[in-house]
Formats: structure tokens, C-alpha cells, sequence
């Protein structure tokens, strides 16, 4: 597709629960981001993949979170034994630069976690 | 603390008047950017500004960078009332690789 995908658009589940999102990224773009924002807040870094470097998790709020990015393409961020606080947007993004070049962004997975 | 904030987290104008951002940060950066978000949409891309210039210019936007005071402005010159969304800046670190985003301004603009 043109531009960068997320799927679901949105989730509602219950605590306790795991859940997948996943990010196909503008084709061609080595650069893909994970972020999340909270209602009304700004976006708060999860983890960055760059080719085949290894991922800067440094953004992971614990373990319960993780990601990967599956030939250089499609990325699935995970998040186990989900919990309140963990209801947010998630946002993908990507981008053909290496760093931090202009980054095109999806239109969000909203998780709601009862 | 959040690299980018922006200032102020609010803003009301008419349609017609000029809306102005702000944004500090706090590390040595290789490029400020500036990005949109209208409601519960993801996040456009608006203006790249790098570390070793001053001022750019993308049709009604204006943005300044002020390294030694390590701060930006946004300006919109005669706001529509599409104008109306988030707006974020963003710092390209020079020890990380990814975008630190601030808190944003809501901008409205009532027409």
C-alpha cells in the first residue's frame, strides 16, 4: 500500500490478556518506529528497528512488552498479561532514512484494556 | 522529563490570525521537525529544520531554530479553521536514533 499500516484499529480487551499489533511499513522504508500516546499526551518512544541492527528497546516500558520485525518488513508489537495503564494509541511509524529523518506515520491501534 | 516541550499546551484564535508554537529542548540535536496530528488521526509530517539552519519557510508555515537557546517556533500565518489539530515538535538527537516528541499544542481555530 502507499502508506503505513496498522492493524486492529482497534482492541478491546480484558485484563490479563495478550495482545498482537502489527505495522506493515511503506515499502522500501528500513527505518520503523513503535510509539505510544495516551489521551491528550504526546508520544512516548517504545522501540525503533533500523535494517538488520538490532532494535533500540531502550523504550519498552517492561517486560511485558516486545516487538519484532519480521524480514526487514511487517512488525508485530506484543504486549502480555495486558493491564489499565496499558490502554493507550500505539503508533508505527516509518522511514527511509537511517535515524531521524521524516517519519510517516499509521493511523494508530487504539487498546482499550478493561 | 519529555526532550521536546512545546508552548503553550493550548491555544484559541479567529480564523485569519497568526498562530505561534513554541518548542524547547534540552540535547544537542542533528534536526528539529514539526509534525500535525488532527483528532484521533496519526501524526503528519509538516517541516524538517537540521541543526545549522536558522529559518525554513513551506508555504503558510514559518519555522525558526535557535540552537544556542535551544528552541523552536512554528508560525501559521492566516489560520484556516483546518488548521484546527495537534501540533508536535520533534528532536533528531545526536546520540539517539530515534524522534523524542514533546506534549504538543492544541491549536483551535474558530472560524
Amino acid at each position: 500500500g502507499a502508506g503505513v499500516s496498522q492493524s486492529p484499529s482497534n482492541k478491546v480487551t480484558e485484563k490479563g490478556k495478550d495482545v498482537e499489533l502489527r505495522c506493515d511499513p511503506i515499502s522500501g522504508h528500513t527505518a520503523l518506529y513503535w510509539y505510544r500516546q495516551s489521551l491528550g499526551q504526546g508520544l512516548e518512544f517504545l522501540i525503533y528497528f533500523q535494517g538488520n541492527s538490532a532494535p533500540d528497546k531502550s523504550g519498552l516500558p517492561s517486560d511485558r512488552f516486545s516487538a519484532e520485525r519480521t524480514g526487514g518488513s511487517v512488525s508485530t508489537l506484543t504486549i502480555q498479561r495486558t493491564q489499565q495503564e496499558d490502554s493507550a494509541v500505539y503508533l508505527c511509524a516509518s522511514s527511509q532514512d537511517r535515524g531521524t529523518g521524516e517519519l510517516f506515520f499509521g493511523e494508530g491501534s487504539r487498546l482499550t484494556v478493561l | 522529563s519529555q526532550q521536546g516541550e512545546e508552548d503553550p499546551q493550548a491555544l484559541s484564535i479567529q480564523e485569519g490570525e497568526n498562530a505561534t508554537m513554541n518548542c524547547s529542548y534540552k540535547t544537542s540535536i542533528n534536526n528539529l521537525q514539526w509534525y500535525r496530528q488532527n483528532s484521533g488521526r496519526g501524526l503528519v509530517h509538516l517541516i524538517l529544520i537540521r541543526s545549522n539552519e536558522r529559518e525554513k519557510h513551506s508555504g503558510r508555515l514559518r519555522v525558526t531554530l535557535d540552537t544556542s537557546k535551544k528552541s523552536s517556533s512554528l508560525l501559521i500565518t492566516a489560520s484556516r479553521a483546518a488548521d484546527t489539530a495537534s501540533y508536535f515538535c520533534a528532536t533528531g538527537d545526536t546520540g539517539r536514533r530515534a524522534l523524542t516528541f514533546g506534549s504538543g499544542t492544541r491549536l483551535q481555530v474558530q472560524p
